[in-house]
């Protein structure tokens, strides 16, 4: 079972430069989720949809944009990338919005802005 | 604000002990906790959620409590091995929001 996939892996953006990130879910979860992963900092969540056809703010929301395109795909958009964006991007996603089920996790992309 | 916290941040232990790991939130007002595994490079793998009702849940060697009027879980682990080498995250659930600790990283010596 793929689960939830992730990609790219890994990406080198330059200041400024944008670009989106893709996540698909294959175990037909409602609510999707877009955390980042920084040392010191523990887990922090961007955005997330509770349901297909909404999104809504994390901790953390500002320099990024969400699209819930269907179900299955949900993809995070880095319109000006930032250094301070530099981090492991993951997605996850869960049965019941509210983590009232278990969070399912991508492997994560690893991005570097210089 | 919630907060949740994890202590130590790191732990070594010879193969074969049993370990407790630890982790304390501020408000008791949770609908589940959940513990976490990741491994170098890899997402987070659930491998225990209990809800604010229960007490404990147990899944092969690994039995993790909650004690919401004191604001703590832990997480059991039975007979260590070195495959159980990873860092080790609760988080709480409340709200609709999950808050995270910053996990504890395991090292188990062969």
């Amino acid at each position: 079972n793929a689960g939830v996939t992730q990609t790219p892996k890994f990406q080198v953006l330059k200041t400024g430069q944008s670009m989106t990130l893709q996540c698909a879910q294959d175990m037909n979860h409602n609510s999707m989720y877009w955390y980042r992963q920084d040392p010191g900092m523990g887990l922090r969540l961007i955005y997330y949809s509770a349901s297909e056809g909404t999104t809504d703010k994390g901790e953390v929301p500002n320099g990024y944009n969400v699209s819930r395109l269907n179900k299955r795909e949900f993809s995070l958009r880095l319109e000006s990338a930032a250094p301070s964006q530099t981090s492991v991007y993951f997605c996850a996603s869960n049965l019941l919005q509210g983590a009232r089920s278990p969070l399912h996790f991508g492997n994560g992309t690893r991005l570097t802005v210089t | 604000k919630q907060e949740v916290t994890q202590i130590p941040a790191a732990l070594s232990v010879p193969e074969g002990e049993n370990l407790v790991l630890n982790c304390s939130f501020t408000d008791s007002a949770i609908y589940n906790l959940q513990w976490f595994r990741q491994d170098p490079g890899k997402g987070l793998t659930s491998l225990l959620l209990i809800q604010s009702s229960q007490r404990e849940q147990t899944s092969g060697r690994l039995n993790a409590s909650l004690d919401k009027s004191s604001g703590r879980s832990t997480l059991y682990i039975a007979a260590s091995q070195p495959g159980d080498s990873a860092t080790y995250l609760c988080a709480v659930s409340a709200n609709s929001k999950l808050t995270f600790g910053k996990g504890i990283t395991l090292s188990v010596r062969p």
